[in-house]
């Protein structure tokens, strides 16, 4: 069964550098949440849409935004890079049941990113 | 969202079955209580979901009291490749997405 994609896999960085990473859900998913993974902590969730429209936000910087396209592909833009931002971004996507909390979210296989 | 609590760690031996037990004592009539698997650089991966009582699958089962202030995630006779960190998350579509919060998970090491 086809699953989340992300590229690039990994990325490497230079502080104050910008970073694009690319999320393709599952297909007939039109929901993609943004989460991010320090080194041995925790998924935290950044940013989700729906239907191309931003629907939730968590504890993502300022520097970073995203968006989501009329093919439900989402980008996750980060500016500014730190070297806090070095972390592990995962894209998870569900299918949209009219807000029922039984969607499920798919995680793809994530983006190391470092930042040197 | 609820926020959830789960022992650190776990140790367990191959063939054994392990219980996982998270408590969830703020989880609101509308949650869903949803566990995940995480190995070491992958993305979580989904396990099992329960809104009440038993719900069993392939690979779990989980165990909600009629109270729901916790659940338990029961893994059958587990082997090597089990050893992963194990997710408790519980959420609901308040703001129109199904948002998970992720606390600390219970880190599994499965024994030969």
């Amino acid at each position: 069964a086809a699953g989340v994609i992300q590229s690039p896999r990994h990325l490497i960085k230079e502080k104050r550098e910008t970073a694009t990473l690319k999320c393709y859900p599952i297909p007939r998913h039109d929901t993609v949440y943004w989460y991010q993974q320090g080194p041995g902590q925790d998924p935290q969730f950044l940013i989700s849409f729906y239907e191309k429209m931003q629907s939730d936000k968590g504890s993502i910087p300022d520097r970073f935004s995203a968006q989501q396209f009329s093919d439900y592909h989402s980008e996750l833009n980060m500016s500014s890079l730190e070297l806090g931002d070095s972390a592990l971004y995962f894209c998870a996507s569900s299918p949209r049941r009219g807000g029922i909390a039984t969607d499920t979210q798919y995680f793809g296989p994530g983006t190391r990113l470092t930042v040197l | 969202l609820a926020k959830t609590t789960q022992p650190i760690s776990m140790d367990s031996y191959e063939g054994q079955e392990v219980n996982i037990t998270c408590s969830h004592n703020n989880i609101a009539t509308n949650d869903y209580i949803t566990w995940y698997q995480q190995f070491p650089s992958q993305g979580p991966r989904f396990i099992i979901q329960g809104y009440k009582t038993k719900v069993t699958n392939e690979v779990a089962s989980l165990f909600i009291p009629a109270d729901r202030k916790s659940s338990t995630l029961s893994l059958p006779r587990v082997s090597l490749s089990d050893t992963a960190v194990y997710y408790c998350l519980v959420g609901s579509t308040t703001s129109g997405t199904y948002k998970y919060i992720f606390g600390t998970g219970t880190r599994l090491k499965v024994l030969a």
